[in-house]
């Protein structure tokens, strides 16, 4: 079975300071992974979308940028936070067959920038 | 471009009740659409997706029709529970692999027991 780890569960952080989160496939060779935002109450934004190492494709900016080092790792980042980074971030994965457009969720980041 | 629109922004029922949340989409070709459920402090779960019209998914005595007519996949449940609390999102993709899910704005049920 699949299992999607993300970490740290939850983060406190200052403006301007810099951030990593991070995102663990286990069960699953070659998946595509994804990253989202969710701002408080509000829907889910598509943020990365990666469909081999190495390679990050961009949905929306937001000042943060992702990088897949390994086959089954996905890391979103930044240099300097700002106040609108506060929110939950969620990674997801899907298999990576022509037509199969599920995408499962892991459990989250929850960010506070203050 | 793609869009998903979900008229309830919140609802509230009481336990046993009927439940349907409306969604509409736009978008070209024949999209995959789906339901997810969010619980507090989770990441969405699949509730089910269906592919063609006219397919019903089903899941936890929820429903949902794929209609191509009329762009719709309401969200439909005949007896509601406590548990079934949550946020709610219809979605679609529109499997071109672009990779790219169109999340509604999401409903929030809450059932009174």
């Amino acid at each position: 079975a699949q299992t999607i780890h993300q970490w740290p569960v939850a983060e406190i952080k200052a403006v301007g300071s810099p951030l990593s989160l991070g995102c663990t496939i286990k069960g699953k060779s070659s998946p595509n992974l994804y990253w989202y935002w969710q701002a408080t109450g509000g829907t889910l934004q598509q943020l990365f979308y990666s469909i081999t190492v190495g390679q990050v494709e961009s949905v929306v900016q937001l000042n943060l940028s992702a990088s897949r080092p390994k086959d089954d790792q996905f890391i979103l980042s930044t240099e300097k936070l700002l106040l609108s980074h506060s929110g939950f971030y969620l990674c997801a994965w899907r298999r990576r067959d022509w037509g199969e457009g599920t995408q499962y969720f892991g459990p989250g980041t929850r960010l506070l920038v203050l | 471009g793609d869009s998903v629109t979900q008229t309830e922004g919140q609802v509230a029922l009481s336990e046993e009740d009927f439940l349907t949340i409306h969604c509409n989409y736009s978008a070209s070709g024949y999209p995959t659409l789906f339901w997810y459920v969010q619980y507090p402090g989770e990441g969405p779960q699949l509730l089910f997706r269906a592919s063609r019209d006219k397919e019903k998914g089903s899941s936890r005595g929820f429903e949902a029709t794929y209609d191509k007519g009329t762009t719709s996949f309401h969200l439909r449940k005949a007896s509601v529970q406590e548990s079934d609390s949550a946020v709610y999102y219809c979605a679609l993709s529109d499997n071109y692999g672009n990779e790219k899910i169109t999340f509604g704005a999401g409903t929030k049920l809450t059932i009174k027991p």
